[in-house]
């Protein structure tokens, strides 16, 4: 069965101190790791896909990385209106690769 | 205009009541989905369709039906509701791209919270 952990479950950090999420994940083969932004009430707003390990997407102040095992999603910089819960999932390949599996997510605060 | 709309928005209902919960996309998408969200359980999957005539069962499907009337159109019923079926729900739409690698991205809509006195 397909896992997504995502850690920690809550961050809160200060306008421009840089930090990452982590998401780890077991899959029995990888189509797709995605990354998703939330804000409170609202639908998941897509950010990245990623495919393979090395890979690596970078959009403004965002950046996220693939490995075997998991995924970082790195914020540089970060603003107040970065705060969000981001969501990562993951897409099998194969007969189930319709299905994405998603992490809980982290909370993220940033403080001005 | 948003690419995936959701009606109602927000809806309050009682025990036992039939309810329905619509979605429409302008992005041109075969692909439909229906999760529900809870906190602390994540994004599960209730039902999805691939075209008009292919309906499937998600994870979680009990108690729920749905209804693909066109290829843009995908309703999600609730056909007694009860407590415990109030969530937040999306509705999520996709399509395969071949471009150097084959994705299925998905795409939510806005989302409909729903509570169930």
């Amino acid at each position: 069965e397909d896992q997504v952990t995502q850690s920690p479950e809550a961050l809160r950090l200060q306008e421009g101190e840089s930090s990452s999420l982590n998401c780890s994940y077991t899959v029995s083969g990888l189509r797709g790791l995605f990354w998703y932004r939330q804000d409170p009430g609202k639908g998941p707003e897509f950010l990245f896909t990623l495919y393979s390990a090395g890979e690596e997407k970078e959009k403004e102040r965002l950046k996220a990385t693939l490995t075997k095992k998991e995924s970082f999603l790195h914020i540089t910089a970060p603003k107040p209106e970065d705060s969000a819960t981001y969501l990562c999932a993951v897409q099998p390949s194969g007969g189930s690769n319709y299905k994405l599996t998603f992490g809980k997510g982290t909370l993220l605060t940033v403080n001005p | 205009d948003a690419d995936v709309t959701q009606t109602p928005r927000n809806r309050i209902t009682k025990t036992g009541k039939r309810i329905m919960l619509e979605c429409s996309q302008t992005k041109g998408h075969d692909r439909m989905y229906w999760y529900r969200q809870d906190p602390g359980l994540g994004l599960r999957l209730i039902y999805y369709s691939f075209d008009v005539k292919d309906i499937n069962k998600g994870e979680i499907s009990d108690g729920y039906s749905v209804s693909r009337q066109a290829q843009a159109k995908f309703s999600l019923s609730l056909e007694s509701a009860i407590p415990n079926q109030t969530a937040l729900y999306f509705c999520a739409t996709s399509t395969t791209q071949y471009t150097g690698q084959t994705t299925d991205t998905q795409y939510f809509g806005p989302g409909t919270r729903l509570t169930v006195l």
